[in-house]
């Protein structure tokens, strides 16, 4: 199965924006990227998914390089509320091939 | 909806005994499975199903049998509990979007065995 790397930790500033990376250099073709966010105590819950082009949603934006070896998911403007740990996950077409790693944890200072 | 409700919250087990942690979803989802997550370490996979009557193991799965009888409920049976069963476990349900699947958790059971 692909494999992500994202860094351990990150922080950002309220209400500035956040750039949060995952390398996935083993890509296949047809893997989907995703993203989920885990709020402290909480079930994760999905942010967004992209394929190949640049998708925005209401929580996020996800940027996919052109060769698809990573991608950046873009919070326009930080919250506290969006102090989480975050996943870039590769979906390899298989409902059991989804693999959640150690994700992102991003801290968000007043 | 109420989504993917996860009873009980919490529980404490001795080693050896048994127990079910349950798992209801309204979103008449095809697709639920159970997840672990263990201190500092991502989600990991235990047993999935796609269907009603339809199970399959994942990444984890000794330990730990599911059953299927309802789309709505779907059952983690733990057979005799141990220490390395401590942890914090996760019910998910999701649908087919296009070619993706979309996962709804619920808001976890954190089990003790001691």
């Amino acid at each position: 199965d692909a494999k992500t790397t994202q860094p351990n930790s990150m922080e950002s500033n309220e209400e500035e924006p956040v750039h949060l990376p995952c390398n996935h250099s083993t890509i296949s073709g047809t893997d989907y990227i995703h993203w989920y966010r885990q709020l402290p105590s909480q079930g994760p819950e999905y942010v967004i998914h992209g394929l190949t082009s640049n998708v925005n949603n209401r929580m996020a934006s996800l940027a996919i390089a052109e060769d698809r070896k990573s991608s950046t998911l873009i919070l326009h403007r930080a919250t506290l509320r969006d102090a989480a740990v975050y996943y870039c996950i590769l979906d390899s077409g298989g409902y059991q091939k989804v693999t959640f790693g150690t994700g992102t944890k991003l801290q968000v200072i007043p | 909806n109420a989504g993917v409700t996860q009873t009980p919250k919490f529980q404490v087990l001795k080693t050896g005994q048994s127990m079910t942690l349950q798992c209801a979803q309204d979103m008449n989802h095809e697709y639920m499975s159970w997840y672990r997550q263990d201190p500092g370490m991502g989600l990991r996979l235990i047993h999935y199903s796609v269907g009603a009557g339809i199970t399959d193991q994942g990444e984890v799965p000794n330990g730990y049998n599911v059953s299927r009888s309802t789309t709505e409920d779907f059952p983690l049976r733990l057979l005799s509990a141990a220490p390395s069963q401590t942890s914090v476990y996760f019910c998910a349900s999701s649908y087919l979007q296009g070619a993706v699947y979309e996962q709804y958790f619920g808001p976890g059971t954190r089990l003790t065995v001691t």
